[in-house]
């Protein structure tokens, strides 16, 4: 059963701190790593896509993947109240044909206080 | 333009009925994607469709989950005398092609309860 470990929280942070977000999988095989953004009652957004080791950043959102060690992690700095939300992290199948087939976490629950 | 749209956003069922929930994906995605999502968790892979073929169902829990695609556009996902089991949030994903940058995105969901 291949798996995707995130720590459920809440994780909590001041506003404008830095919050970190971590992920572990299982698949050695993965090549695509995702993560999403999930407000209560909504369906899950995109934010962002990494696929080679190290950074990737998009605006306050920083991707980190580590392949040899099997994590990912997701930063957001200047942390705003809006950004307060369960953060899933997601993980391509190798196995699935290509199909494209995601396995999620969890989710982590990130709450930014004023 | 527009994102993933599903319908019913909400349907209750007594047990035993037969439910059907459908997906109208982003226009020219060619791949499409059916998650069911329980509370407090993350979303699990029910099935795939590249196109109109049905290349991957082995995330449906039970046969009586059913799930179509026929012209390779709209994807209907049926349930046949849904359990109380069946309760969650369905949610319906799709992304332009095939390949390992694949990004899927999520239509607003069915919410089903069961009663």
């Amino acid at each position: 059963q291949k798996e995707v470990e995130q720590n459920s929280g809440p994780l909590s942070v001041p506003e404008g701190a830095i919050a970190s977000l971590n992920c572990t999988y299982s698949d050695r095989g993965s090549q695509s790593f995702f993560w999403y953004r999930q407000y209560s009652g909504k369906s899950p957004e995109l934010i962002m896509s990494i696929y080679s080791n190290g950074d990737k950043e998009d605006g306050r959102f920083t991707a980190q993947l580590n392949k040899a060690s099997q994590y990912v992690s997701l930063l957001i700095r200047d942390s705003q109240p809006s950004d307060s939300a369960t953060y899933l992290c997601a993980v391509k199948d190798s196995g699935s044909s290509n199909t494209g087939k995601l396995i999620f976490g969890q989710g982590t629950t990130l709450q930014v206080k004023p | 333009g527009a994102g993933v749209s599903q319908s019913p956003r909400y349907k209750v069922a007594k047990r035993g009925q037969d439910v059907a929930l459908r997906c109208d994906p982003i226009s020219g995605h060619v791949s499409l994607f059916w998650y069911q999502q329980a509370l407090g968790q993350g979303p699990e892979f029910l099935t795939y469709f590249q196109n109109e073929a049905q290349l991957d169902k082995s995330g449906l829990p039970s046969d009586r989950f059913f799930a179509e695609r026929p012209e390779g556009s709209v994807s209907t996902l049926k349930i046949q005398r849904t359990q109380q089991e069946d309760s969650a949030v369905y949610l319906c994903a799709s992304s332009l092609e095939v390949n390992t940058y694949n990004e899927q995105f999520f239509g607003p969901g069915t919410r089903l309860t069961v009663l």
